[in-house]
């Protein structure tokens, strides 16, 4: 059963804390993608990756962090110097530029 | 920079009838995707489009796009209740990114 899969699908942070967001995908997809939605708002793109061990920073890469070690993989951490973190959070991949599936997404709130 | 902007931000319609989502973008670009997203879930893709005319079908969704206008529709015939979701364009920037329209809401009712 090939798909995305995300964990935890809702998350609690303290103040300081860092967090850490899970992406996992068995579709042989090159590229991967974290985005951040707020209520009622569009995605904003976090980080991406095309590629293992290269990513790229998008609109709102402060206070994130990424790693991309393997291609099924690419985990996202929530670090403490992101003041506003509370957020819907996707991860999506794709081959290439063609369309991109996203995860069932992780509800982080922070304490 | 490319900047999306879709119309109207949330629409309540009676079942029944047709009504237009706009998708307007502000720089070239080659490919359109339009998604669905219900309440508290991830997004689903619809349609991709590709060129200039194209247009694609599904059920009682239909999407076109107009690359010299820089515009693409998502067309809803005959709405019914389970058509309520929130709906996404997305244009590929040319720069490896997807930039997102803030999305329609979409309320169907009796």
């Amino acid at each position: 059963d090939g798909g995305i899969t995300q964990s935890p699908k809702y998350l609690f942070r303290k103040e300081g804390q860092n967090v850490t967001l899970s992406c996992e995908q068995n579709l042989n997809h090159d590229a991967m993608y974290w985005y951040r939605q707020d209520p009622g708002q569009g995605l904003r793109l976090i980080y991406y990756s095309q590629i293992v061990n290269d990513f790229q920073k998008g609109d709102i890469a402060e206070g994130y962090s990424v790693s991309r070690e393997k291609k099924e993989s690419f985990p996202l951490t929530v670090t403490s110097a992101q003041k506003n973190p509370t957020a819907f959070y996707l991860c999506a991949s794709s081959f290439g530029w063609d369309t991109q599936y996203f995860g069932p997404g992780t509800r982080l709130t922070v304490l | 920079e490319l900047k999306v902007e879709q119309n109207p931000l949330f629409l309540s319609m009676q079942e029944g009838k047709n009504y237009t989502i706009y998708c307007n973008y502000s720089t070239t670009s080659d490919r359109l995707y339009w998604y669905r997203q219900d309440p508290g879930k991830s997004l689903e893709s619809l349609f991709v489009l590709l060129s200039n005319g194209a247009v694609k079908q599904e059920g009682r969704l239909m999407a076109s796009l107009d690359t010299k206008a820089r515009l693409s529709t998502l067309h809803i015939t005959a709405a019914v209740h389970d058509l309520s979701a929130t709906y996404f364009c997305a244009v590929d920037s040319n720069t490896d990114k997807l930039i997102f329209g803030t999305g329609t809401r979409l309320q169907v009712f009796p």
